[in-house]
């Protein structure tokens, strides 16, 4: 079962429309999530049921997709989203992660 | 306010055998799912194993099954991970994660994590 994210970095500019793809293996209905994890911090959930913004998530980041292609979106890229960005499939065990994508400030 | 604690983390020879532990407060621990995630610095996160509110449904990943085993005790709201015939392999940081509901979903909430070395 893999998750494949793409690209694996990225670099933008602030203000940017930054879309992350991340592509399961095989159907997983919505039972997706993405971290965010900044340098030298945990992991934190942005959005679960690939779409569901977690509470206290700007309302700039968004997810969408169902079945084996999900996008996490950052409307106007800041320089606080300077993170690696991971999707995670939960549908059933094993409860794989995407590779990363690095998102870095052109 | 969510809190996990994990301790346990150590230098071990390969081989050889550790527990981890995440102790947790701020939340009714047997409401939750609870999950190993682990991550070797500077690289990508690897889920290794979860457990159901009870504990009476566990699951691991290929890597580490039949090697680690997860458990719960409620009454401590304590996870534990005892991990047996480590390799250099496992070698990472552990972080014990909170689900965002009593069966296997996303994790809302991470400990700092404790390192895990395996070396001769």
């Amino acid at each position: 079962i893999q998750m494949t994210q793409s690209p694996s970095s990225l670099s933008a500019s602030v203000g940017d429309r930054v879309t992350i793809t991340c592509r399961a293996s095989h159907g997983i209905s919505n039972y997706l999530v993405w971290y965010q994890q900044k340098p030298g911090k945990v992991p934190k959930l942005l959005i679960y049921a690939a779409s569901t913004l977690q509470s206290g998530v700007p309302s700039r980041f968004s997810g969408s997709g169902s079945g084996t292609d999900f996008t996490l979106t950052i409307s106007s890229l800041q320089p606080e989203d300077v993170a690696t960005y991971y999707c995670q499939k939960y549908d059933s065990a094993p409860l794989t992660f995407g590779g990363g994508t690095k998102v870095e400030i052109k | 306010e969510v809190r996990l604690v994990e301790s346990g983390g150590g230098l071990v020879h390969p081989g050889g055998s550790q527990r981890l532990s995440c102790a947790v407060s701020g939340f009714t621990f047997s409401d939750y799912a609870m999950t190993w995630v682990r991550q070797v610095p500077g690289k990508g996160l690897e889920w290794v194993s979860s457990i159901t509110g009870s504990g009476s449904s566990t699951f691991y990943a290929d890597s580490v099954d039949g090697r680690f085993t997860i458990s719960r005790d409620n009454s401590k709201n304590t996870l534990y991970l005892q991990m047996n015939s480590l390799r250099a392999e496992d070698t990472a940081i552990y972080y014990c994660a909170k689900d965002l509901t009593y069966v296997l979903t996303g994790f809302d909430s991470w400990g700092q994590g404790t390192l895990v070395t395996v070396s001769s």
